[in-house]
């Protein structure tokens, strides 16, 4: 998990509210992405950012937006929009390249009450 | 689209035995395949990749794994397991220039 912090770990929600998950990242990477994960179903991913003020929507990116305003910071909003947000969140990163692996951050349990 | 399928959910072996945990994938030109593992509540852990060159890839804490092209599989191996390496491990494949693509899990207990 070194290099990549995510705050809060837990997070609790009450349905209708909009909620900020926080990443940052101290690896001078180019790349951030945002997974979700749920219980026998891998990660999938919600958004992505090649470069500041650029991101491209995932796979499930419907009731979640992103920001990249830093090169370190990479927040994502989960919206009342969002059916069912109650999940673990992953943050990533990695340098710019095919061959690169990502890094991941230590995750932010969201759960809607 | 590229993706990697992990057909075992889990996987019990006993300490000081060998650990084998199966991947196979399925993509369109060159595979770019890796490792991962997660402890319980924590963030993913990268294990090892294979990009080109030697089938057999070494990686951290003693594992590695074979690709194997004609059986377009990716196992890991560890040659004797541990009650530390009891975890969910993850395969996942490049699929373009940015995005990995994740199976969905396999959970590996080592009993003593």
């Amino acid at each position: 998990d070194g290099g990549i912090t995510q705050s809060p770990k837990y997070l609790f929600r009450k349905e209708g509210q909009n909620v900020t998950l926080s990443c940052e990242q101290n690896l001078n990477h180019d790349a951030m992405y945002w997974y979700r994960q749920d219980p026998g179903q891998g990660l999938r991913l919600i958004y992505y950012s090649q470069i500041v003020n650029d991101f491209q929507k995932g796979d499930i990116a419907e009731g979640y937006s992103v920001s990249r305003e830093k090169k370190e910071s990479f927040p994502l909003t989960v919206t009342s929009a969002q059916k069912n947000p109650t999940a673990f969140y992953l943050c990533a990163s990695s340098m710019f390249g095919r061959y690169y692996e990502q890094f991941f951050g230590p995750g932010t349990r969201l759960t809607v009450l | 689209a590229q993706s990697v399928a992990q057909p075992e959910d889990q996987v019990n072996v006993a300490e000081g035995n060998p650990l084998t945990v199966k991947c196979t994938y399925s993509v369109s030109g060159n595979p770019y395949l890796f490792w991962y593992v997660q402890y319980p509540n924590r963030g993913l852990q990268f294990l090892l990749k294979y990009i080109t060159g030697d089938n057999l890839v070494k990686g951290s804490y003693g594992f590695e794994a074979e690709f194997n092209k004609s059986q377009t599989s990716f196992h890991l191996k560890k040659p004797s397991a541990l009650v530390s390496d009891s975890a969910l491990y993850f395969c996942a494949v490049r699929d373009g220039d940015y995005k990995l693509s994740f199976g969905a899990g396999t959970t590996v207990t080592v009993r003593a």
